[in-house]
């Protein structure tokens, strides 16, 4: 498979706890998005990168939250101390930058806080 | 910011009969409108675009209108059929050569086909 992918596809973890997630974008793409869909909504924008720079994180975002793209390939995603309103569907996805690409987006990691 | 809206939140058409969803946005200077498509349990999937030097764009059962000065957009599905039935949401970007902006979603609109 040459799509986006995303690992864990499924993440249970306790309150206050750590957790990582990592995107791996299709290879030739040089943006990378990060989003949150919560049962019944859209995806809500987190972040994006254009290769290996952060342009901009959302206004709604905590600073429990923090993303990097070191290389300008695989991003991650990490939250820390993790809240039961955290639980939720985290989707990554990638394009290329300039007029006529899509974003593709991956399966997501499906995160739940007990 | 930008900011897109979307109606309605869910639709319930006959089979064969046509579906329309409408969406609005707020920044002006949006210029791509993407449409996605998601399936239960399954990733969002691009189904059409359109960007804001055309008013419509069709492929096949599928077409988008674009009002940019009312700043609407909606999508119109014809001759409908089970394998429609998903959530749709629309989307803005401002896409330029160099950069490209965020892509701003609709909060989704679930779409039933009725036997």
């Amino acid at each position: 498979d040459t799509g986006v992918s995303q690992d864990p596809r499924h993440k249970i973890t306790k309150r206050g706890q750590n957790v990582t997630f990592r995107c791996d974008p299709i290879s030739e793409h040089n943006r990378l998005y990060w989003y949150r869909q919560t049962l019944g909504q859209g995806p809500e924008f987190l972040t994006y990168f254009q290769n290996e720079a952060q342009l901009e994180k959302s206004r709604l975002l905590s600073d429990r939250f923090s993303a990097e793209r070191p290389k300008g390939s695989f991003s991650t995603l990490e939250i820390q101390r993790t809240e039961q309103g955290d639980s939720a569907m985290y989707l990554c996805a990638s394009s290329r930058i300039g007029t006529g690409t899509e974003a593709f987006f991956g399966q997501g990691t499906r995160l739940t806080v007990v | 910011g930008e900011n897109v809206e979307q109606h309605p939140s869910t639709l319930s058409v006959q089979e064969g009969d046509s579906a329309v969803i409408k969406c609005t946005y707020s920044d002006s200077a949006s210029n791509y409108f993407p449409w996605y498509k998601q399936e239960l349990g399954k990733r969002p999937q691009l189904i059409i675009d359109i960007r804001s030097n055309v008013g419509e764009k069709k492929d096949q059962r599928i077409a988008v209108t674009l009002n940019k000065t009312a700043k609407h957009f909606s999508l119109h599905i014809t001759e409908t059929q089970p394998e429609d039935s998903a959530v749709y949401f629309c989307a803005a970007s401002m896409r330029r050569v160099n950069r490209d902006d965020k892509i701003i979603f609709g909060k989704g609109t679930r779409l039933h086909i009725l036997p």
